[in-house]
């Protein structure tokens, strides 16, 4: 079974710094996707990667994706309390089947 | 349509009752997900349908969970004899498979057993 692992699960940060999430996944995949959950909601999806080497910013959200190195990359660039939200990274096997990692609960301190 | 909407949203039954949540996706969208969450994890897959086809289902799904989507257009997700294990965020999500497989989620209905 595919695994997905995010580092770190839990991050507190100031406004105006800079951080990066982590998603490592076991097996080969081509597509990883981002997305972020407010407490209490759904989850609202912000990237697709679709491709090694593919890079997607949105405002002060930049994410990338390695496939060789199966990793992927959510970088937050001078960070505001509004990005506060857990952040999931997940993955698609051949079959469609989309395995998710265990979430990045991220907490923005003024 | 402006998105997925889940029915009901909050549902409390009796440990060894039946329940049936109601999905009702994107109307473009051809494929419809389930998933479950439970409290600081990520979602797991339960099943998959692409238009009235069940394509997968995941392994850890007992045979105490069924899904349907009759006509390829709203989804139904029952639950047999729910347990305490059972009580969860039920979650589902539509795409368009033509679209780059970004997945939208509804509101989910969140199940807590007694």
């Amino acid at each position: 079974e595919l695994k997905v692992e995010q580092n770190p699960l839990f991050l507190s940060m100031q406004e105006g710094k800079n951080y990066t999430i982590y998603c490592n996944y076991s097996t080969t995949s081509d597509r990883l996707y981002w997305y972020r959950q407010d407490p209490g909601k759904s989850l609202e999806s912000l990237f697709v990667l679709l491709s090694n080497g593919a890079v997607k910013q949105e405002g002060r959200l930049m994410a990338s994706l390695d496939t060789k190195a199966r990793l992927s990359t959510l970088h937050i660039t001078a960070a505001v309390h509004d990005l506060s939200a857990t952040y999931f990274c997940a993955v698609d096997t051949v079959g469609n089947q989309f395995y998710f990692g265990t979430g990045t609960s991220l907490t923005v301190i003024p | 349509d402006t998105g997925v909407s889940q029915d009901p949203r909050h549902k409390i039954t009796k440990r060894g009752q039946n329940v049936t949540f109601r999905c009702d996706p994107i109307s473009e969208h051809n494929r419809l997900y389930w998933y479950r969450q439970t409290l600081g994890q990520g979602p797991e897959f339960l099943t998959y349908f692409q238009n009235e086809a069940q394509l997968e289902k995941s392994r850890l799904l007992s045979d105490r969970f069924s899904a349907e989507r009759p006509k390829g257009s709203f989804s139904t997700l029952e639950i047999q004899r729910t347990e305490q294990g059972d009580s969860a965020m039920y979650l589902c999500a539509s795409s368009n498979q033509q679209y780059q497989e970004t997945q939208y989620f509804g509101p989910g209905t969140r199940l807590l057993v007694l």
